[in-house]
């Protein structure tokens, strides 16, 4: 089945530590995104690709960094900069060209902070 | 800087009445994406709209496209259960290879039997 796998589901990070999410994308899709999701909001933008080895910041990638060594996986590191990270992380990709070039998402990782 | 905002945030509606949610959006927008978000869950496209006077529907739900009012409704029918959700709307800011997308808060749309 072709889709978006986000791992793990929940995710728990200590103080001081740096997290990473992971996402797998078996779409042939040459765009991938990060968003964060915090209770009653929308989504907001983290760090997007659109093409492997580059990537570009979204409106809130302070305290983030990602990587896009291959197509098919664009994982972030949540750093010990980010003050407030508990969140639902959900990871997205489209296939970046046509008219109507959808995003699909993965099901999400909720991060907690203990 | 696009900016999408949605009204109501918060609908609860009767099996079987009517109802639309709005989505405003600030600057040219020339694609309007609608979502649903079922709770702890991810999310699920419904309808892209590309052109002006644009109408796409699927079911009980229907979403057109005003570019000119900088408007975009989604329009529910003889409401169901099932509706339950949380539906987001977000526009494109687009530029040259950019495919940014700009969410709105979402409506919270609760069907009471």
């Amino acid at each position: 089945d072709g889709g978006i796998t986000q791992s793990p589901k929940y995710l728990f990070r200590k103080e001081g530590q740096n997290v990473t999410l992971s996402c797998e994308q078996n779409l042939n899709h040459d765009a991938m995104y990060w968003y964060r999701q915090d209770p009653g909001q929308g989504l907001r933008l983290i760090y997007y690709s659109q093409i492997v080895n580059d990537f570009q910041k979204g409106d809130i990638a302070e305290g983030y960094s990602v990587s896009r060594e291959k197509k098919e996986s664009f994982p972030l590191t949540v750093t010990s900069a980010q003050k407030n990270p508990t969140a639902f992380y959900l990871c997205a990709s489209s296939i970046d060209r046509g008219a109507k070039n959808i995003q699909y998402f993965g099901a999400g990782t909720r991060l907690s902070v203990l | 800087e696009l900016k999408v905002e949605q009204n109501p945030l918060f609908l609860s509606m009767q099996e079987g009445k009517n109802y639309t949610i709005y989505c405003n959006y600030s600057t040219t927008s020339d694609r309007l994406y609608w979502y649903r978000q079922d709770p702890g869950k991810s999310l699920e496209s419904l309808f892209v709209l590309l052109s002006n006077g644009a109408v796409k529907q699927e079911g009980r739900l229907m979403a057109s496209l005003d570019t000119k009012a900088r408007l975009s409704t989604l329009h529910i029918t003889a409401a169901v259960h099932d509706l339950s959700a949380t539906y987001f709307c977000a526009g494109r800011s687009s530029n040259f290879g950019n495919e940014k997308l700009t969410f709105g808060t979402g409506t919270r749309l609760t069907i009471i039997p």
